[in-house]
């Protein structure tokens, strides 16, 4: 059983279209980050949230964590191909672990 | 600036063989762990350590061991190995606290037969 859950797991679109990855827990985390992952290549961070409420934009990319710090979701903006790839979410509980969900794969077609 | 390096890019066990896996990073950090990546699973955390000679336990910790002799090295030990530990294996570290990044190795490939 995941500590976290990632929806959905795959996602195919097309270039300029617009979408939302979920991510959800039953259990509250002292953070949220999101990490994008290519082939061959170990997880990049992406943002961190660490407040209830708390909205982050990088570029096309908005973050949200959610009121009781259980949830979070990523929504891309007009999605271009450099955006395909598992886009990872991971909440830190207890200051000393990390757990991350299965992932989201991103395929963005030109 | 090397960040966290893993050793071997690539290996191949038969069952029931041993190896370690290395890992190491030059930042300083405290907290050093060691995820497997499966196909639909995520990374699922193995053994974490929260500074040198602390250890504890992930998720799936059953069939592997680590040790933290220094601060910069972290080796993660197959002690025999099985078909199910097929999988990619990351290293990873960060500053012990609220909120801070971590760093990945560019990951290990395993394949146990």
């Amino acid at each position: 059983t995941q500590l976290l859950e990632q929806s959905p797991q795959f996602l195919s679109i097309q270039e300029g279209e617009n979408l939302t990855v979920y991510c959800n827990s039953s259990s509250v985390f002292s953070s949220l980050q999101w990490y994008r992952q290519e082939p061959g290549e170990g997880p990049v961070l992406l943002v961190t949230v660490v407040t209830g409420g708390e909205v982050k934009k990088l570029k096309r990319l908005t973050f949200q964590f959610g009121d009781a710090r259980k949830d979070s979701s990523l929504h891309i903006t007009a999605a271009q191909p450099g955006d395909t790839g598992l886009y990872l979410c991971a909440g830190q509980y207890n200051f000393n672990k990390f757990y991350f969900g299965s992932g989201t794969k991103l395929n963005v077609k030109p | 600036n090397a960040g966290v390096t893993q050793t071997p890019k690539f290996q191949v066990l038969k069952t029931g063989q041993s190896m370690t896996l290395q890992c190491a990073q030059d930042m300083n950090h405290e907290y050093m762990s060691w995820y497997r990546q499966d196909p639909g699973m995520g990374l699922r955390l193995i053994h974490y350590s929260v500074g040198a000679g602390i250890t504890d336990q992930g998720e799936v910790p059953n069939g592997y061991n680590v040790s933290r002799s220094t601060t910069e090295d972290f080796p993660l030990r197959l002690l025999s190995a099985a078909p199910s530990q097929t999988s990619v294996y990351f290293c990873a570290s960060s500053y012990r606290g609220s909120g801070n990044t971590i760093y990945f190795g560019e990951g290990s490939w395993l394949t146990v037969v």
